[in-house]
């Protein structure tokens, strides 16, 4: 079936480190790719998607682009800040009842 | 712009006790979701809905009901909580299209005793 399989944490990264959390994934179409992003005590918010492939999603500094030939969607901030300590969710959705299949989560902590 | 709303934010139950967690969206969505959401588990989805009087299961439906009386209103309940049920549960809205993304509720955070 279709699932999500992404980079285990927690990571730890010093402040204007480099970003990478891999994702990737499995499914019988073409689904449209998401990460989402949580913050503590808070619910999910999207941080970026992408539709189709070879699309990048990008949103405050963080980019992720859509291939399909290696079915992957990591998630790149080139220099990271302490306000971008949370945990960070891969998922894809799929056309019927519109169902979005997440990874476990990954913690990303940045330390000043 | 409240967007999805869930209440209770926290309960504690014992277990064997009856409870309903309500989750409403004001922004005419037609399909909504319940999560729940269980260290290194990530998110699992207990059951959706793709409108209005409309129900179906999820990954892990069992020990649930859902009802969906209102199209913003999406109600989950819990007949007899057992502690396996103790989570974070989570509500999210979607407008029906497929490339649509997920609104997410704040989560209730539920204790089974």
């Amino acid at each position: 079936g279709d699932s999500v399989t992404q980079m285990e944490g927690p990571v730890t990264l010093s402040e204007e480190a480099f970003l990478t959390i891999n994702c990737t994934y499995t499914a019988t179409g073409y689904p449209s790719l998401f990460w989402y992003v949580q913050y503590p005590g808070e619910g999910l918010q999207l941080l970026l998607k992408a539709t189709k492939a070879d699309d990048k999603g990008s949103n405050k500094g963080f980019e992720a682009t859509y291939r399909k030939e290696t079915t992957s969607f990591h998630l790149e901030k080139g220099s990271v800040q302490v306000s971008d300590s949370a945990v960070y969710f891969c998922a894809l959705s799929m056309g019927t009842g519109n169902q979005f299949y997440f990874g476990t989560g990954t913690s990303l902590t940045v330390i000043p | 712009n409240a967007g999805v709303t869930q209440t209770p934010k926290f309960r504690v139950l014992k277990t064997g006790q009856s409870m309903t967690l309500l989750c409403a969206q004001d922004m005419n969505h037609e399909y909504m979701y319940w999560y729940r959401q269980d260290p290194g588990m990530g998110l699992r989805l207990i059951h959706y809905s793709v409108g209005e009087g409309t129900t179906a299961k999820g990954e892990v439906p069992d020990g649930y009901n859902v009802s969906r009386l209102k199209k913003q209103n999406f109600l989950l309940g819990l007949e007899s909580a057992a502690p396996s049920q103790t989570s974070v549960y989570f509500c999210a809205s979607n407008r029906g299209i497929n490339t649509g993304e997920l609104f997410f509720g704040e989560g209730s955070r539920l204790t089974v005793l």
